[in-house]
């Protein structure tokens, strides 16, 4: 059982450079969500996506976009990365747009020098 | 203020002890409450919901107080296995956006 999966699961970026974290779930889930996690911040909402062709901003947006290319796929995008970026993300799915369960990948160790 | 707060611990209890976190939430408006567990360098899962009159588990307990805005998880005689970060999460009801608290580390010694 596949369920979330995120690539890569490991990268390092220099300052400047771009890069695309890809999700995908098999579980036929409607919202999907980015969270990074940092030492003493807990999971902080990037953007979520309550169902296909619709985006919206999390708590911490800044710096990033996503896609929400169809019901599996939902992508976060760096266009230029900076150090403050360097966290561990994790992509989730939940089968409602609401109150739920959340489904976790495996995370994305992401480093920026 | 954070929106949820938790103490980080490291909370040190020997195997068979029972422990108990709590976690505040500032926001009346709250209406869902979970408890996720997460293992090092793991993602998180869900642990247990929290029901408004409580709910067990069995050897976990969780608990909810609106008057106090605080929820509880209790662990009972403590297994090496439950050694982790357990994670409280609160969700409003208007736009239903799940919100972490930073986590309480728990270690379980032999």
């Amino acid at each position: 059982n596949a369920g979330v999966t995120q690539t890569p699961k490991f990268q390092v970026l220099k300052t400047g450079q771009s890069m695309t974290l890809q999700c995908a779930q098999d579980m036929n889930h409607n919202s999907m969500y980015w969270y990074r996690q940092d030492p003493g911040m807990g999971l902080r909402l990037i953007y979520y996506s309550a169902s296909e062709g619709t985006t919206d901003k999390g708590e911490v947006p800044n710096g990033y976009n996503v896609s929400r290319l169809n019901k599996r796929e939902f992508s976060l995008r760096l266009e230029s990365a900076a150090p403050s970026q360097t966290s561990v993300y994790f992509c989730a799915s939940s089968p409602q747009g609401g109150p739920g369960e959340l489904f976790f990948g495996e995370g994305s160790r992401l480093t920026v020098l | 203020r954070k929106e949820v707060e938790q103490d980080p611990g490291p909370f040190n209890v020997p195997e068979g002890a029972t422990v108990a976190f709590n976690c505040t939430y500032s926001n009346s408006a709250s209406q869902s409450f979970f408890w996720y567990r997460q293992d090092c360098r793991k993602e998180p899962k869900l642990l247990m919901s929290v029901y408004s009159s409580g709910n067990e588990d069995g050897r976990f307990t969780a608990q909810l107080n609106r008057a106090s805005q605080y929820i509880s998880l209790l662990i009972r005689d403590s297994k090496l296995s439950d050694s982790a970060t357990y994670l409280c999460v609160v969700i409003h009801n208007q736009g239903g956006k799940l919100i972490f608290g930073q986590g309480t580390e728990l270690s379980v010694k032999p």
